[in-house]
């Protein structure tokens, strides 16, 4: 099984460049989620969706746009890229809500804004 | 709001010595509790979990238990490995939607 693959793994961009990170698993998992993680700051939600055409905010949104198209992808896009947006962001995933959820996550995508 | 406070890093130890990581949190209601270890290049995975008070979580000789009292979920291996080198998170969901994660402890284990 793939589980949840995150694309590209590495991205440079100037400031004001927009992008999106491509996120997609492939176990049929009603939630997806966004997260960003900067030294000291552990890991901070950005956006999550629990379904097709559902989507909501997390702690962190601003400056980041997602659509949730189908089950399995959920990409994040960057419309104007600060180098406040410069972490490792993570994808992750759960076959539906709940507090027992575990969290599967990708591998990470690293982005540097310059 | 929610929040979750772990134990500054970075912790180095010898191969075979005890390992605690404290984890307190604050929270409405009764979240569940989870450990997440992250290796080098690596992203998250799921090393335990605990969803109501008095449970223990444990995997692969790591060990933590839920207490509502104290508001902790301490991490415990009685002998770290070499391979037991990684950097460890605490969070907890309270509802299932959102995730709250420490900032994160990195474990050195020298043999």
């Amino acid at each position: 099984n793939a589980g949840v693959t995150q694309t590209p793994k590495f991205q440079v961009l100037k400031t004001g460049q927009s992008m999106t990170l491509q996120c997609a698993q492939d176990m049929n998992h009603e939630y997806m989620s966004w997260y960003r993680q900067d030294p000291g700051m552990g890991l901070r939600l950005i956006h999550y969706s629990v379904g097709a055409g559902i989507t909501d905010q997390g702690e962190v949104p601003n400056g980041y746009n997602v659509s949730r198209s189908t089950t399995e992808d959920f990409p994040l896009r960057l419309l104007s890229a600060a180098p406040s947006q410069t972490s490792v962001y993570f994808c992750a995933s759960i076959p539906d809500r709940g507090t027992t959820g575990e969290l599967f996550f990708g591998e990470g995508s690293r982005l540097t804004v310059l | 709001g929610d929040s979750v406070t772990q134990m500054e890093g970075p912790v180095t130890l010898s191969e075979e010595a005890f390992l605690t990581i404290n984890c307190t949190y604050t929270a409405t209601g009764y979240p569940s509790l989870f450990w997440y270890v992250q290796y080098p290049g690596e992203g998250l995975q799921l090393l335990l979990k605990a969803t109501k008070a008095d449970d223990k979580g444990s995997n692969k000789g790591f060990e933590a238990t839920y207490r509502k009292e104290t508001t902790s979920f301490h991490l415990e291996k009685g002998s770290v490995q070499v391979s037991d080198s990684a950097v460890y998170f605490c969070a907890l969901t309270p509802t299932g939607n959102q995730f709250y994660f420490g900032t994160g402890t990195s474990l050195t284990v020298i043999p």
